[in-house]
């Protein structure tokens, strides 16, 4: 059974760092490109970055491009969001999600965590 | 930028009606879009990809079609677990994910 699994959200001030993990198991990690998606409290779905399968291909979302940094170690079978330079409209619940492919397509976002929230306030 | 805008906002249907929802992208998308189903409290769940295919495990009363810059998800007859919130997704020609603002399907 494919899990992933966050965890490292919690109060931070503004300005503050925080780093986020998630733990994946149920398939082969090193595999899949992998996600960060936030939802700030009661707003939509916001893509934050991408890392493809072996780290050679990352992406970011203009507005956290400069302060984020996501990183994966397959050996551990996890993914990381290193949040710096945090702002109180970074808070927001963090998903972490897998990218699935059918014959080399993108279908989407196959699989989620269930979520840690991160609150940035003073 | 592409901008996703999903329409209508909010939705207010009955069990056993049809729903059709819509998700325009501001200019020519790729094969490329998704939805997502979201119920409050839980992590948002794939439904569609590549515009009109359902994902593993997707009952067949959820459809999409479209391409270019207008997208539909209808869902044939509305069952109570249905009401949730739809969101599309569209990948950027640069490697990164868009998201529409999301259309609320709730009970009349």
């Amino acid at each position: 059974e494919v899990q992933l699994v966050e965890s490292g959200g919690g109060l931070v001030k503004p300005g503050g760092s925080l780093r986020l993990s998630c733990a994946a198991s149920g398939f082969t990690f090193s595999s899949y490109s992998m996600n960060w998606v936030r939802q700030a409290p009661g707003k939509g779905l916001e893509w934050v970055s991408s890392i493809s399968s072996s780290s050679s291909y990352i992406y970011y979302a203009d507005s956290v491009k400069g302060r984020f940094t996501i990183s994966r170690d397959n050996a551990k079978n996890s993914l990381y969001l290193q949040m710096n330079s945090l702002r109180a409209e970074d808070t927001a619940v963090y998903y972490c999600a897998r990218v699935g492919y059918i014959v080399a397509t993108i279908m989407g976002f196959d699989y989620w965590g269930q979520g840690t929230l991160v609150t940035v306030s003073s | 930028e592409i901008v996703l805008t999903q329409s209508p906002a909010t939705l207010s249907l009955s069990p056993g009606e049809r729903a059709t929802l819509s998700c325009r992208a501001s200019q020519s998308v790729s094969s490329y879009l998704a939805w997502y189903q979201q119920k409050p409290g839980q992590a948002p769940r794939l439904l569609i990809y590549d515009a009109s295919n359902r994902a593993t495990g997707i009952p067949a009363r959820f459809s999409g079609s479209g391409s270019g810059t207008d997208f539909t998800l209808t869902i044939s007859s509305l069952e109570p677990e249905d009401f949730a919130v739809y969101y599309c997704q569209q990948r950027s020609n640069w490697g990164g994910f868009t998201f529409g603002p999301g259309t609320k399907v709730d009970i009349k």
